[in-house]
């Protein structure tokens, strides 16, 4: 079926240090792709987005890069903390409403 | 300000029953869209809506079905359950329009037995 494919199911970094989760998608014609995190027991929490249009978008804490040539996604999380343990999930977005969801990353942080 | 809520948030039924779950979403947002995730999935889209029509539909079979009401909460209904049903149902909320952020809610845990 349709997916959205992430590159390493899990990432185990040390406190402190700056993660890269990365993602590649299928769909040429997405034009928005959201990064979500979600905990145990909890939904999706939205971190970041961006648009086709862009190669970079930079938050609190967190990146996202963008390459269409080779469709890959990634989101960079700087000094990352404890609580940003969690499964990280890049979707895309071939039409309105619509958002296809890859495997995940489980995030793990050592103190 | 409220976000989005699911209810109920567990739920327990058995093959061949069904099922209605109900979310609400943020106060102005108008497109509800709903999501089943497996254990160790990521969420499959089943269906969305915007103003109470029906937008999108994910490979799902008729057994599922959904609508939304004039005050834009919304109703994910599953007959004929299947074990093969269990899993996190998540609704999804945003403004409507291309590419809005989706929000979603904590879900609702099915476990059919």
């Amino acid at each position: 079926g349709e997916s959205v494919g992430l590159h390493l199911p899990t990432l185990s970094v040390q406190e402190g240090d700056n993660s890269i989760i990365n993602c590649a998608y299928s769909n040429s014609a997405s034009d928005y792709f959201i990064w979500y995190k979600q905990e145990s027991g909890k939904g999706p929490q939205f971190i970041i987005d961006i648009r086709s249009n862009m190669d970079k978008r930079q938050g609190q804490r967190v990146t996202v890069l963008l390459n269409k040539t080779v469709k890959h996604l990634s989101l960079q999380i700087a000094a990352t903390q404890p609580g940003d343990s969690a499964v990280y999930f890049c979707a895309e977005n071939p039409y309105t409403g619509k958002l296809i969801f890859g495997q995940g990353t489980t995030l793990q942080v050592k103190p | 300000d409220a976000g989005v809520t699911q209810s109920p948030t567990h739920l327990i039924k058995t093959r061949g029953q069904h099922v209605t779950l109900r979310c609400s979403p943020i106060s102005g947002h108008k497109s509800v869209s709903w999501y089943q995730q497996v254990l160790g999935q990521g969420p499959q889209f089943i269906f969305q809506y915007y103003e109470k029509e029906e937008r999108g539909r994910g490979n799902f079979p008729d057994r599922f079905s959904a609508r939304q009401f004039p005050n834009y909460s919304s109703e994910l209904n599953v007959n004929a359950l299947l074990l093969g049903d269990s899993a996190l149902y998540l609704c999804a909320s945003s403004k409507g329009g291309e590419n809005t952020e989706a929000f979603f809610g904590q879900g609702t845990r099915l476990t059919v037995v």
